[in-house]
């Protein structure tokens, strides 16, 4: 059971949009800022979205995200075949005093 | 860059040393952590230790179990894991964390991770 909660699978067809929420608590995204992460088999895990809503660069901008109070969430326009991957979310616990993921989404591009 | 060895099969009870080398940046400013993800399951943070190696914090999963160290004369980053289980078995990534004057953190980059299978 992860402490931030995802819904386990999303998907859309080539073009089409699609949004991942994650939940939390006080302890996490109630006081600290959200990042995400794409995973795809046999690569590393990379940043796509941190500090909430800020997109590294080199990611496209179809990838955005936001937060509001104990919940964000990462949405993903114009979706390709190559988002086709795991996207997990992140952040501070001040009580646990460690990191916290939520437990993944599988996006699917049908 | 980061890339993490030492993973392969290891006993139940058994122990093993993961290493994470880092090149391309200035390893001793950044803070770095271990994040494992077990077959079919979602992403766990394990342990996170401060530049300077003063700080260290672990997941109630590991503690007592895994050291994490670093030597940052040699930019490599350690995990030290014994009394290792079946559920240990994952592929343990290194990520270096960013950290923001506003305290701000997300990890970036992360290694390709080395998979540890503990199995009899």
């Amino acid at each position: 059971q992860s402490v931030l909660t995802q819904p386990p699978s999303a998907s859309g067809t080539p073009g089409q949009s699609v949004s991942i929420s994650c939940s939390g608590g006080s302890s996490n995204l109630g006081h600290y800022a959200v990042s995400w992460y794409q995973l795809l088999p046999g690569t590393a895990p990379k940043l796509l979205i941190y500090s909430n809503d800020q997109r590294p660069s080199g990611v496209p901008d179809r990838f955005s995200g936001s937060k509001s109070g104990t919940s964000a969430s990462l949405a993903i326009s114009g979706l390709q075949s190559e988002d086709e991957a795991d996207y997990y979310c992140a952040a501070w616990d001040g009580r646990l005093n460690g990191w916290v993921f939520g437990g993944g989404s599988k996006v699917t591009v049908l | 860059q980061l890339l993490e060895s030492g993973g392969g099969l290891v006993q139940p009870g058994g122990s093993r040393r993961l290493s994470c080398s880092a090149s391309g940046f200035t390893f001793s400013v950044f803070a770095m952590t271990w994040v494992r993800q077990a077959p079919g399951k979602g992403l766990e943070w394990v342990s996170t230790i401060t530049e300077s190696g003063a700080k260290i914090s672990y997941a109630d999963s590991v503690k007592g179990r895994f050291t994490i160290s670093r030597d940052n004369s040699d930019n490599t980053l350690y995990l030290q894991m014994t009394s290792l289980r079946a559920e240990d078995t994952a592929t343990y990534y290194c990520a270096r964390e960013r950290v923001t004057v506003s305290a701000t953190r997300w990890f970036d980059p992360w290694g390709q991770g080395t998979l540890v299978t503990v199995s009899s």
